[in-house]
């Protein structure tokens, strides 16, 4: 039972180009999140899914794209990298609380 | 909108002395959720305690402890005879009814220092 998985754990990025975070879980939790943290900001909620084939924006949504076809992952995707995307990502699954994912670094330069 | 304040950016103890971390929310719902998480050094984050708002008991596990007051909107944690192993940042979090709790408003977190 791995729980959350994500990858990559790091990622360089030049500005414009594009990537894919990686998801996947193997609880069969209906309900997935992705959120960025930020020095001195906490974290805050990219796009959610409450099951396979619906996903919602959440507080920080612009720049982020996410799609969910299965269950078990709800990938994030950069579709043209900016530096304020510099962050570290996590995925998270919900039941009573949240699981994350061991999180993933982004640098964009 | 919700907010939650977490007024302690930093704060360092020595081994074994008692330390609270002070947690502030705003909510217009009568109904909500209270968390909070724990990430050390090595970036995991771990999930600590929910309690929704009409449960207004202190609870206990072990040497943390929570202070849940609506009146005051505080959900404060303390951590009795602090550890080398505590030193990490804390987050508290807020949720609405509607979501109960799968969409969090966190505060900006405390980095909590523990010297041996």
């Amino acid at each position: 039972n791995a729980g959350v998985t994500q990858t990559p754990k790091f990622q360089v990025l030049k500005t414009g180009q594009s990537m894919t975070l990686q998801c996947a879980q193997d609880m069969n939790h209906e309900y997935m999140s992705w959120y960025r943290q930020d020095p001195g900001m906490g974290l805050r909620l990219i796009h959610y899914s409450v099951g396979a084939g619906i996903t919602d924006q959440g507080e920080v949504p612009n720049g982020y794209n996410v799609s969910r076809s299965t269950t078990e992952d709800f990938p994030l995707r950069l579709l043209s990298a900016a530096p304020s995307q510099t962050s570290v990502y996590f995925c998270a699954t919900w039941v009573y609380g949240y699981t994350f994912g061991s999180g993933t670094r982004l640098t964009v330069v | 909108a919700q907010k939650v304040t977490q007024a302690q950016t930093e704060i360092s103890v020595v081994e074994k002395e008692d330390v609270t971390l002070d947690c502030v929310y705003e909510t217009r719902d009568t109904t909500y959720y209270l968390f909070w998480y724990k990430q050390p050094p090595s970036g995991e984050l771990v999930f600590l305690i929910r309690r929704n708002s009409f449960d207004e008991q202190n609870e206990i596990s072990g040497r943390y402890s929570w202070n849940f007051q609506k009146s005051t909107s505080s959900f404060n944690f303390t951590i009795t005879a602090s550890q080398v192993v505590d030193s990490a940042v804390y987050f508290c979090a807020l949720s609405d009814q509607e979501t109960s709790g799968s969409r969090l408003t966190f505060g900006e977190g405390t980095q909590l220092t523990v010297n041996p």
